[in-house]
């Protein structure tokens, strides 16, 4: 156990539904990102929170929404996704951005399947 | 030419043996080093950082760090069955600030 939840651990959605993704973080860390793995790919950087403010948005598409309430918590909403985005989300924290704070931790991810 | 390039192996290597990853970076100025382990259908798992040139040592782990040349390596001592897994070479880079990870290599410690 890295001290970095998430849920569901396995998802299937039709590509009209809404959905969310949870990650908590029991670590004390101020940063929290959220990765995508597809198969063969290596891992891409999507959004980050600093301090639970949004620093790093990679050029992803509109139909995930991250939202950070507090530094402990973090979402990724969902909707009107393509069969493509199925994939293994991972969450991540750090205790912070930059300097010798920076290793991240990650949670156990999610699997998205898109139908 | 990709930012952090990993051979994707598979690297076989027999039980007991010393297993060599690599990894090389293009970003001159980056500036924190990590592998990570993945077991298949995991998340990631820390294994070590570096942050200096030179070696770090822990437990039957090393990384070893050449800024010069640009590359991060991972030596595994005594190679177990249990070893086998992707192993991901991440680099924070110094243009960007982000962490790039390589598309990994995968070992497999065969008895």
């Amino acid at each position: 156990e890295t001290g970095v939840t998430q849920t569901p651990r396995h998802l299937v959605m039709g590509m009209t539904n809404k959905k969310s993704l949870k990650c908590e973080q029991h670590l004390g860390h101020n940063a929290m990102y959220w990765y995508k793995q597809s198969a063969k790919k290596p891992l891409e950087l999507m959004f980050v929170y600093s301090l639970e403010e949004r620093v790093e948005n990679n050029s992803v598409p509109s139909r995930f929404s991250p939202e950070c309430p507090n530094s402990s918590h973090l979402f990724l909403h969902l909707h009107t996704l393509q069969p493509e985005d199925s994939a293994l989300y991972l969450c991540a924290s750090s205790q912070d951005r930059d300097g010798t704070r920076d290793t991240q931790y990650f949670g156990p991810g999610t699997r998205l399947t898109v139908l | 030419q990709k930012e952090v390039e990993q051979n994707s192996g598979p690297l076989s290597v027999p039980e007991g043996a010393i297993a060599s990853l690599n990894c090389t970076y293009s970003d001159r100025g980056s500036q924190s080093f990590f592998w990570y382990r993945q077991y298949s259908g995991k998340s990631p798992e820390l294994i070590m950082f570096i942050y200096s040139n030179g070696d770090k040592e822990d437990g039957r782990f090393t990384a070893q760090l050449n800024k010069a040349s640009q590359y991060v390596s991972l030596l595994i001592r005594d190679s177990q069955p249990s070893d086998s897994a992707t192993y991901l070479c991440a680099v924070r880079t110094y243009n960007t600030d982000k962490l790039i990870f390589g598309t990994g290599t995968r070992l497999q410690v065969f008895p």
